[in-house]
């Protein structure tokens, strides 16, 4: 049971929108920068988003992020098959001491 | 190029010991925290272990406290997962990962160790 509760799945068609969201509590999403990562089959997380709402250089734009409360949403636009993979949030935790992760959700591009 | 080389994984009984080591470039290592965090077959990520800068700041997860010792070598740029007391549940992909200023979240990872625990 992950701290941060993602959905299992997502899916969507090429040049759809999805969003993929990921709910905490005020330990941690609540008072604490929101991270996304992506990982594609067989290889390590690359990150996606940092805080909250932040893209690394040479991450599309197509990617988004959000926080809300103890919410977060990632958007990504003009789906593409290349997108298929896990995705996970995370965010560190003030009662925990540590960083807590979601349980990852599988994006499926149809 | 920020590059981390994850080592020292392999085979070992439960009970057994394992000490990982993650070597890193790129950057200047001795300015940023790190962490330790695993992937359990076909499970999701699990953080286990962070270690600020300096060392002076060290935190474990529960599934892992009194077994597990971090530690680092700024001056050989080098990360490391000493593993006592080894159980199956320990079984997974080990990824250093180097944590994004001033958070103790990771930007960068390796490419993992896979650490496997069986008789």
């Amino acid at each position: 049971q992950s701290v941060l509760t993602q959905p299992p799945s997502a899916s969507g068609t090429p040049g759809q929108r999805v969003t993929i969201s990921c709910s905490g509590s005020s330990s941690n999403i609540g008072s604490n920068y929101v991270y996304w990562y992506q990982q594609l089959p067989g290889t390590a997380p690359k990150l996606l988003i940092y805080s909250n709402n932040q893209r690394p250089s040479g991450v599309p734009d197509r990617f988004s992020g959000s926080k809300s409360g103890t919410s977060a949403s990632l958007a990504i636009s003009g789906l593409r098959s290349e997108d298929e993979a896990d995705y996970y949030c995370a965010a560190w935790d003030d009662s925990l001491r540590g960083v807590v992760f979601g349980g990852g959700t599988k994006l499926t591009v149809l | 190029e920020v590059q981390l080389v994850e080592s020292g994984g392999g085979l070992v009984q439960p009970g057994g010991s394992l000490r990982l080591s993650c070597a890193a470039s790129g950057f200047t290592f001795s300015a940023y925290s790190m962490n330790w965090v695993r992937q359990a077959p076909g499970k999701g990520l699990e953080w286990v272990s962070y270690t600020s800068s300096s060392s002076s700041t060290i935190y474990y997860a529960d599934s892992v406290k009194g077994r597990f010792t971090i530690s680092r070598d700024n001056a050989k740029n080098s990360l490391y997962l000493q593993m006592n007391s080894l159980r199956a549940e320990d079984t997974a992909v080990y990824y250093c990962a180097r944590n994004h200023l001033p958070t103790a979240i990771p930007d960068y990872w390796g490419q993992g160790t896979l650490v496997t625990v069986s008789s």
